[in-house]
């Protein structure tokens, strides 16, 4: 029962440096989703994709790019890493947009 | 003013007794609510549904109140294992509409 996998689970990168992180779901859900937590705040929505085939901004995409890879996976880029970009982040899954998500484990990010 | 509070707290209670939270958004075409636990360094989890008559799981109370635009959670006779973030989760109901997370409100139960 792996639900939503998230590879890796820490990482830390050089400024410039690029690094995807990626996201694999095992549930056949439909929609799929990129969240960064930072401390004391909730989570804030990077990217998301409602079916496969589709990607959508989400509140924060500045420095990021998804690929939905098919239905299962779902992979974030950052191109060129910056300290701001240092954070938790969060893959999740739901078999309807919206609604019961299941998150992964997250990847703990430090840039330096 | 953003479009999901929580007062973040902390809330720390003994043991057995009864806490409240409250989160109040401010789009009144949300329709679907939810509250997520999250527990130290650990991804949210669904804890429950919010219905308009108001639910209950066990120890767990979630209610709704659309004219003051809040729901709450009630919990009762407070566990230790209980300490966590409790994040609510607001979704306006549009094909197009997309679920906002609170902040957090974190209660810590002490023996």
């Amino acid at each position: 029962n792996a639900g939503v996998t998230q590879t890796p689970k820490f990482q830390v990168l050089k400024t410039g440096q690029s690094m995807t992180l990626q996201c694999a779901q095992d549930m056949n859900h439909n929609s799929m989703y990129w969240y960064r937590q930072d401390p004391g705040m909730g989570l804030r929505l990077i990217y998301y994709s409602a079916s496969e085939g589709t990607t959508d901004k989400g509140e924060v995409p500045n420095g990021y790019n998804v690929s939905r890879l098919n239905k299962r996976e779902f992979s974030l880029r950052l191109e060129s890493a910056a300290p701001s970009q240092t954070s938790v982040y969060f893959c999740a899954s739901s078999e309807v947009w919206g609604y019961g998500y299941t998150f992964g484990s997250g990847t703990r990010l430090t840039v330096v | 003013r953003k479009e999901v509070e929580q007062d973040p707290g902390p809330f720390n209670v003994p043991e057995g007794a009864t806490v409240a939270f409250n989160c109040t958004y401010s789009n009144s075409a949300s329709q679907s609510f939810f509250w997520y636990r999250q527990d130290c360094r650990k991804e949210p989890k669904l804890l429950m549904s919010v219905y308009s008559s108001g639910n209950e799981d066990g120890r767990f109370t979630a209610q709704l109140n659309r004219a003051s635009q809040y729901i709450s959670l009630l919990i009762r006779d407070s566990k230790l294992s209980d300490s966590a973030t409790y994040l609510c989760v607001v979704k306006r109901d549009t094909n197009a509409g997309k679920s906002t997370f609170g902040d957090g409100t974190t209660l810590t139960v002490k023996p």
